[in-house]
């Protein structure tokens, strides 16, 4: 069946160092894309997505790109910030209309000043 | 944007007893809220969609008269832990479709532990 592996935390860097999170996924179909960010105490909020091959999602500086053939959904970003610290979360939704998500086990990222 | 509440954001009960977890839609209306589990360090899976006015879809493996899942109104789907276990320590979260497409939006997590 269709899943998501994703790099297993936690990710401790410095203050305005590069970020990649690695995802990979299985999926019959067309599945859409999602990134999602956890801030402590709070629920699960969309970070960027991407619904078809080669399209790049983005937001707050973190990019991910759709990659088909080698089945990858990378988060990245150039200079990371405190306030980035959070679990991110790789998911996809396999479409034709349902909305039901399969998630990757998350990844704790925690930025020092 | 869009917020989703959960009630209570934790509780601790004895073995045996029934657990309530309420989900709510703020400021929306969700005829579909979904409900997940989360294990420590595992992934969040999903245990069952709750439908506005019609009978819960649970996943495989998921027992339906474990986990009760009634949504008595657009804004509102209620999950009931049955004769609680160790087990059923979990961190449940559930979540409703945005308008964007394969959107949802989370609530912020009930985290249940039973003694």
């Amino acid at each position: 069946g269709d899943s998501v592996t994703q790099m297993e935390g936690p990710v401790t860097l410095s203050e305005e160092a590069c970020l990649t999170i690695n995802c990979t996924y299985t999926a019959t179909g067309y599945p859409s894309l999602f990134w999602y960010v956890q801030y402590p105490g709070e629920g699960l909020q969309l970070l960027l997505k991407a619904t078809k091959a080669d399209d790049k999602g983005s937001n707050k500086g973190f990019e991910a790109t759709y990659r088909k053939e080698t089945t990858s959904f990378h988060l990245e970003k150039g200079s990371v910030q405190v306030s980035d610290s959070a679990v991110y979360f790789c998911a996809l939704s396999p479409g034709s209309g349902t909305y039901k998500y399969i998630f990757g086990t998350g990844t704790r990222l925690k930025v020092l000043a | 944007g869009a917020v989703v509440s959960q009630h209570p954001s934790w509780v601790i009960c004895k073995s045996g007893t029934s657990v309530k977890i309420e989900c709510r839609s703020l400021d929306f209306q969700a005829t579909t809220m979904f409900w997940y589990r989360q294990f420590p360090k595992q992934s969040l899976m999903l245990m069952a969609t709750s439908n506005e006015g019609s009978k819960a879809t649970y996943e495989q493996g998921v027992e339906k008269d474990k986990f009760l899942i009634n949504h008595a109104s657009l804004t509102l789907s209620t999950l009931t832990v049955t004769s609680a276990h160790p087990e059923d320590s979990s961190f449940y979260i559930c979540s409703a479709p945005g308008t964007g497409e394969g959107t949802q939006y989370f609530g912020p997590g009930t985290r249940l532990l039973v003694l």
